[in-house]
């Protein structure tokens, strides 16, 4: 079993659409939360780290429920500019970031 | 830009040849990671190094790599005698370890590998 599974996709939303993805992680001991954004041929980079509290920022929240070791990010009002993979990634402390396979976004006009 | 740059950017060889990829970070990065990516994949983790030692290195690391950072600046990664397996997008990444705890990871553009 891959240590972080996230939704196949791709999945394809119209703009304005709300769209959910959900990610599971199989190490208890992960301590640190993350999601990527990739673009197309483009390099990884940072979209939001995840609080246990859940956080916000923008249009993009992020929740973490550590009983059931399930991580989401929810985008409201999607743009085309949204359009992307996204990446979950966990890691248990001092250690180097593990990364889900990620998943496609496309938003149509 | 995360300042970290990598070339070459891409890179075709023949089977058996070797090849080697060069990643300079910003100097604040303390640490310095590599990851391979292919299509419809996450990155997937190789090595990485603190300052200029080498911490861990993934099982998916066979012989034919090896990963340097000589004075814990500047790194390379060598794949010796290359196979079509080899082919993907070698992507280095630097980083800050702060409160002991890996934070955000700075990619560089990364360094596609074609072998034919």
């Amino acid at each position: 079993r891959k240590e972080v599974e996230q939704d196949p996709g791709p999945f394809n939303v119209p703009e304005g659409a709300t769209v959910a993805f959900n990610c599971t992680y199989s190490n208890s001991a992960s301590q640190s939360f993350f999601w990527y954004r990739q673009d197309c041929r483009k390099e990884p980079k940072l979209l939001m780290s995840v609080y246990s509290s859940g956080n916000e920022d923008g249009r993009f929240t992020a929740q973490l429920n550590r009983a059931s070791q399930y991580i989401s990010l929810l985008i409201r009002d999607s743009k085309l500019s949204d359009s992307a993979t996204y990446l979950c990634v966990v890691n248990r402390g001092n250690t180097p970031l593990v990364f889900g396979k990620g998943t496609r976004l496309s938003v149509i006009a | 830009d995360t300042g970290v740059s990598q070339n070459p950017r891409h890179k075709i060889t023949k089977r058996g040849q070797n090849v080697t990829f060069r990643c300079d970070p910003i100097s604040e990065h303390n640490r310095l990671y590599w990851y391979r990516q292919t299509l419809g994949q996450g990155p997937e983790f190789l090595t990485y190094f603190q300052n200029e030692a080498q911490l861990e290195k993934s099982r998916l690391l066979s012989d034919r790599f090896s990963a340097e950072r000589p004075k814990g600046s500047f790194s390379t990664l060598e794949i010796q005698r290359t196979e079509q397996g080899d082919s993907a997008m070698y992507l280095c990444a630097g980083g800050v370890v702060r409160d002991s705890n890996t934070g955000e990871l700075f990619f560089g553009e990364g360094s596609r590998l074609t072998v034919l």
